[in-house]
């Protein structure tokens, strides 16, 4: 596509529960990462793809925190037994090659809101 | 681990002032990274400044890489309405592929 597509835009979920929030990359980039921006804050990064190697899970807050990305495109991000302090945007980002001097594209995040 | 600090946090200017905001890392960067972000959108990457005391415009927006490649700022002459926005550096060190944000500078410019 054109750009970073992300799903759903916006989630309300009862804390306790699974959600599963999904990034669709620009059509090439083999980088992929994953931040989430509390109300005001700055970008906490979670986690970062490159192409077939392994995940830099470093940014995970806990291991109710997973995601993974299959064929090297689409990427789900996934938080067990959701808990009121998960709210926030969660931004999905891609960029081109293994050269990690290019800007990130951003999508338009998932807000996600834990009541 | 890596921090980078911004300031100020938020700044008011009348439209026609100067706006600057200052970006500190804790540990020497290979690179650093500017973007903007309006009002309930998201991040949209500006530019990048690679080399020890690097000084790039964009019209009416000047960046700055320190010698120490520690630093940065980026400096917005005469702002416009359309500058509204909340600023983020960011930056990576040593061998971490992912980028580190500073916390953001919002701007909101006064008509």
């Amino acid at each position: 596509g054109a750009g970073v597509s992300q799903s759903p835009s916006n989630k309300v979920t009862e804390k306790g529960k699974d959600v599963e929030l999904r990034c669709d990359p620009i059509s090439g980039h083999t980088a992929l990462y994953w931040y989430r921006q509390s109300l005001g804050q700055g970008l906490e990064f979670l986690i970062y793809f490159q192409g077939n190697s392994a995940p830099d899970k470093s940014g995970l807050p806990s291991d109710r925190f997973s995601a993974e990305r299959t064929g090297g495109s689409v990427s789900t991000l996934t938080i067990q037994r959701t808990q009121q302090e998960d709210s926030a945007v969660y931004l999905c980002a891609s960029s081109s090659g293994a050269n990690p001097n290019y800007g990130y594209t951003f999508g338009s995040g998932t807000r996600l809101t834990v009541v | 681990g890596q921090q980078v600090m911004q300031i100020p946090q938020y700044q008011h200017v009348q439209e026609g002032e100067d706006f600057t905001t200052y970006c500190n890392s804790s540990t020497t960067l290979s690179n650093i990274q500017w973007y903007k972000q309006r009002p309930g959108g998201h991040p949209v990457f500006l530019i990048q400044l690679v080399k020890s005391g690097e000084v790039k415009k964009q019209k009416r927006l000047t960046f700055q890489f320190g010698e120490a490649k520690k630093n940065s700022s980026l400096h917005i002459t005469a702002t416009q309405t359309t500058d509204v926005g909340t600023y983020f550096c960011a930056g990576r060190s040593g061998s971490a592929r992912q980028l580190t944000f500073g916390s953001g500078t919002q701007l909101t410019v006064l008509p």
